[in-house]
């Protein structure tokens, strides 16, 4: 296993279109997280997963925004509707219950969405 | 919104020198971990200090957690060029499980 895997690594589209992205954690992994990142600025939490149940959703994730983890492997993150302010790297997290708080959390390499 | 505020936003050094950032936070932690990102990639985990911790090395790295004034601070020793990067801070609140991260400090190694 090489890690937590997002594809694809960029994604330009126009607005009002709508844009899937795919993340595959460590397959050990049972937590999944996906974070937002605007230039200049920390990840911000979206949302998390533990196994297939969608546990917390951040307000940031509008109605337009929608993330699924099926039989709790591989996830997907879905924006309609795309608008320009929605432009940022979409980054994926991973880790083990309990060992986050050991040994950290694993990122992906990250989507980045640009919409014009 | 952003737990904690790195000091400074920026920091340029020659390569062999030390590079120290500093990391506050707002609310009582669980654990505090420190990531670096390079340019337009994902973040890699440098470092993990729990509450009940003060100092901790990993390498070249030393980190410090005072909770009393809570604060963290991030030190790299013998600078090398690749050290070029984002440093974020990112702390796990009490009870939770989720990062929440400040804005970075943005490291300039000069050969």
């Amino acid at each position: 296993d090489t890690g937590v895997s997002q594809d694809p690594r960029h994604k330009i589209t126009k607005r009002g279109q709508n844009v899937t992205f795919r993340c595959d954690p460590i397959s050990e992994h049972n937590r999944l997280y996906w974070y937002r990142q605007t230039l200049g600025q920390g990840p911000e939490f979206l949302t998390y997963f533990q196994n297939e149940a969608q546990l917390e959703k951040s307000r940031l994730l509008s109605d337009r925004f929608s993330a699924e983890r099926p039989k709790g492997s591989f996830s997907t993150l879905e924006i309609q509707r795309t608008e320009q302010g929605d432009s940022a790297m979409y980054l994926c997290a991973s880790s083990l219950e309990g060992s986050g708080q050991v040994y950290g959390y694993t990122f992906g390499s990250g989507t980045r969405l640009t919409v014009v | 919104s952003q737990q904690g505020e790195e000091d400074p936003q920026a920091l340029s050094i020659q390569e062999g020198e030390n590079a120290t950032m500093n990391c506050s936070y707002k609310t009582s932690i669980n654990n505090l971990q420190w990531y670096r990102q390079n340019s337009g990639r994902g973040l890699v985990h440098l470092i993990l200090i729990r509450s009940n911790e003060r100092e901790k090395h990993s390498g070249r790295l030393r980190v410090t957690l005072d909770t009393s004034k809570k604060s963290s601070s991030l030190l790299i020793t013998a600078s090398r060029a690749a050290d070029t990067a984002s440093y974020f801070c990112a702390t796990v609140n009490t009870n939770d499980y989720k990062l929440s991260f400040g804005a970075g400090t943005t490291v300039t190694v000069r050969a």
